[in-house]
């Protein structure tokens, strides 16, 4: 199945900056996925990206907060813009696995907004 | 819309007990279901997968059957270890490949 690296494992900022989060995928996907997770919930999606596109977004999550690229197939960022502490959340990458064992996941950012 | 509803935790065995993690969907189709396993400070693990009606998912001593009469992609293994102990999710597959996810149901294994 797919390796997924995420950066930075965790940080903590100061409102109103931003910050990006780095996933490489040790093999070229198509779709890659943007989760987050706030403290003590589930996991939401906050959009789907694929390579040469828009990211495509989920309900209640807009471009300009959470910007996303995706420059080839193993690479993509996702960027928490103007941040407030209601920010403060996991945020994880994933992708589907080669032979649809399933969806790998990163080990995830914990952001935390002061 | 789809959606997944799991048993509220937080749950507590002692271990070698018996645990069940209780599953239920709503969706259109015969969508994927997974459980995911979340270890404290970490990121999610598939733990199992069943892609149609009846199939049984395993791993780990973790089993999960694709009951469609019930709608249910219930968790169970026959005896729990400490290591067990974490945030197990259950999910389906949505159009599109996107999951969603329940809400988590956190266990807690004593020894």
């Amino acid at each position: 199945s797919a390796v997924i690296s995420q950066k930075p494992s965790r940080d903590i900022c100061q409102r109103g900056t931003s910050l990006t989060i780095q996933c490489q995928v040790d093999s070229q996907v198509t779709m890659m996925f943007w989760y987050r997770q706030q403290p003590g919930q589930s996991l939401t999606l906050i959009a789907t990206a694929n390579q040469g596109s828009e990211a495509t977004y989920e309900s209640g999550f807009v471009i300009d907060k959470f910007p996303i690229s995706r420059p080839n197939l193993t690479f993509s960022t996702l960027t928490v813009s103007n941040m407030s502490p209601e920010d403060s959340s996991i945020y994880l990458c994933s992708t589907e696995s080669a032979g649809f064992f399933g969806y790998t996941f990163g080990s995830g950012t914990r952001l935390t907004v002061v | 819309g789809n959606s997944v509803t799991q048993m509220e935790g937080p749950v507590t065995l002692s271990e070698e007990a018996f645990l069940t993690i209780n599953c239920t969907y709503t969706a259109t189709g015969y969508p994927s279901l997974f459980w995911y396993v979340q270890y404290p400070g970490e990121g999610l693990q598939l733990l199992l997968k069943a892609t149609k009606a009846d199939d049984k998912g395993s791993n780990k001593g973790f089993e999960a059957t694709y009951r469609k009469e019930t709608t249910s992609f219930h968790l169970e293994k026959g005896s729990v270890q400490v290591s067990d102990s974490a945030v197990y999710f259950c999910a389906l597959e949505n159009q599109g490949g996107k999951l969603i996810f329940g809400q988590g149901t956190e266990l807690s294994v004593k020894p």
